[in-house]
């Protein structure tokens, strides 16, 4: 079936540094996503993206949190700065415009020290 | 607002007995039905998804859902769990509009064994 890539798989960081979390979603897809998944916790919404903005964010999507897709490519979220509580995995996924069946990468586990 | 529960964290079952996940949504109106497994290390996989009409699904490696307009719940089944069956369930809501978020249950971990 269709897949959406997440690179890397998992990436450690010092608090107060930027990173970078990058999604490679299925092709024909318009809506994308990032959802947040603490370990043992449910998975939350975070954001979602449609023609080159945001739609709707939850209140775990920080101000230092952003969303980008630039030139059609990865679609990413940059944390900067990172915070200790920023530490979980990081889902993103994608789905068409007519269909809402979402589709899940498999995750970047970003751990902040 | 819409949520939804799933009141059991932890199922056990012995391999080849029949399972039921149960799970409870609360909305203003009907929203599309999903049930996701999670495996470990990996990505959320749909199982089954409901939209409308027949309120039974069938979905993947045997697992169906009923969908209750009446009790607000969308339980999944299986007739007879395989050990490979062990993994996270959850539910998930999903209201159509422009802005398309997943609602998730905390999950149900399910241990099946031999």
């Amino acid at each position: 079936g269709p897949k959406v890539l997440q690179i890397p798989s998992h990436q450690i960081i010092d608090m107060g540094q930027m990173v970078t979390l990058n999604c490679d979603p299925v092709s024909n897809h318009l809506y994308f996503y990032w959802y947040k998944q603490i370990l043992g916790q449910q998975m939350e919404f975070l954001v979602n993206f449609y023609n080159g903005k945001v739609m709707e964010k939850s209140k775990l999507f920080k101000d230092q949190f952003s969303v980008e897709r630039p030139d059609g490519s990865y679609f990413t979220l940059k944390i900067q700065p990172t915070a200790l509580e920023d530490s979980a995995v990081y889902f993103c996924a994608s789905s068409t415009d007519s269909d809402t069946e979402v589709f899940f990468g498999k995750g970047t586990r970003l751990t902040v020290v | 607002a819409q949520s939804v529960t799933q009141p059991d964290a932890r199922v056990t079952v012995s391999e080849g007995a029949s399972l039921q996940l149960r799970c409870k949504y609360s909305s203003s109106v009907t929203p599309y039905l999903f049930w996701y497994v999670q495996y470990p290390r990996q990505g959320l996989q749909l199982l089954l998804k409901y939209y409308s009409g027949d309120p039974v699904v069938q979905g993947v490696n045997g697992f169906e859902a009923e969908f209750s307009k009446s009790n607000s719940s969308f339980h999944l089944r299986k007739a007879s769990v395989h050990w490979s069956d062990s993994a996270v369930y959850f539910c998930a809501v999903s209201i159509t509009g422009n802005t398309r978020k997943l609602i998730f249950g905390l999950g149900t971990t399910l241990q099946v064994q031999p």
